[in-house]
């Protein structure tokens, strides 16, 4: 299995929802990925976890919560968001080299187009 | 920018033309990677380099890295029209920082 799924595939949301978005790989991979992609520009890092825990976190507002409750499973809880955060999410994983803080190629998931009304 | 540049913005080239794009960075990186994005298949890894190669292929892929320079290449030998694609280089720098570059439009036409 070689797949990232992500779900929902869209959501609209008003600004005093708190809403998820989810995302599920099972590849063994121990890093896992958040970003932002807005369009016709390139994906922006929000967070990094390795090994479960939080790695980086590209000074994302807290209105954004990054949860990874197991190896497979990486959340994204949202509250109180901007019209301006409607865009893009996706998830990705992959492997970290042992003995070495670099990572392998990436496989991305199909993204949660977020509308925020 | 910390992420450098990336060149040309867009490409537009007939089916079985050779395409190149380039990618400069300013930090040290740990490797550097190639991904497409298109509507239908989503973002997809194509390469990576690490910063003691220089030169890696993939099928139609040829890649390169100068650190000299900072630096590297993609080249798309004898396209297609389903090579057409938003293509980036995504830079991994010291502390583990992933940052896409700003992407090349490649438009092949039959």
């Amino acid at each position: 299995d070689t797949e990232v799924t992500q779900t929902p595939k869209h959501l609209v949301m008003g600004m005093t929802n708190k809403k998820s978005l989810k995302c599920e790989q099972h590849m063994g991979h121990r890093a896992m990925y958040w970003y932002k992609q807005k369009a016709k520009k390139p994906p922006e890092l929000m967070f990094v976890y390795s090994y479960e825990k939080l790695s980086i976190n590209e000074s994302v507002p807290s209105r954004f919560s990054p949860e990874c409750p197991n190896s497979s499973l990486l959340n994204l809880h949202l509250h109180a968001l901007q019209p301006e955060d409607s865009a893009l999410y996706l998830c990705a994983s992959s492997h970290i080299l042992a003995g070495v803080r670099t990572y392998n190629e990436q496989f991305f998931g199909p993204g949660t187009r977020l509308t925020v009304l | 920018s910390q992420q450098g540049e990336e060149d040309p913005q867009a490409l537009s080239i007939q089916e079985g033309e050779n395409a190149t794009m380039n990618c400069s960075y300013k930090t040290s990186i740990n490797n550097l990677q190639w991904y497409r994005q298109n509507s239908g298949r989503g973002l997809v890894h194509l390469i990576l380099i690490r910063s003691n190669e220089r030169e890696k292929h993939s099928g139609r892929l040829r890649v390169t890295l100068d650190t000299s320079k900072k630096s590297s290449s993609l080249l798309i030998t004898a396209s297609r029209a389903a090579d057409t694609a938003s293509y980036f280089c995504v830079k991994e720098t010291s502390g583990s920082r992933l940052t896409f570059g700003e992407g090349t439009q490649l438009t092949v036409n039959p």
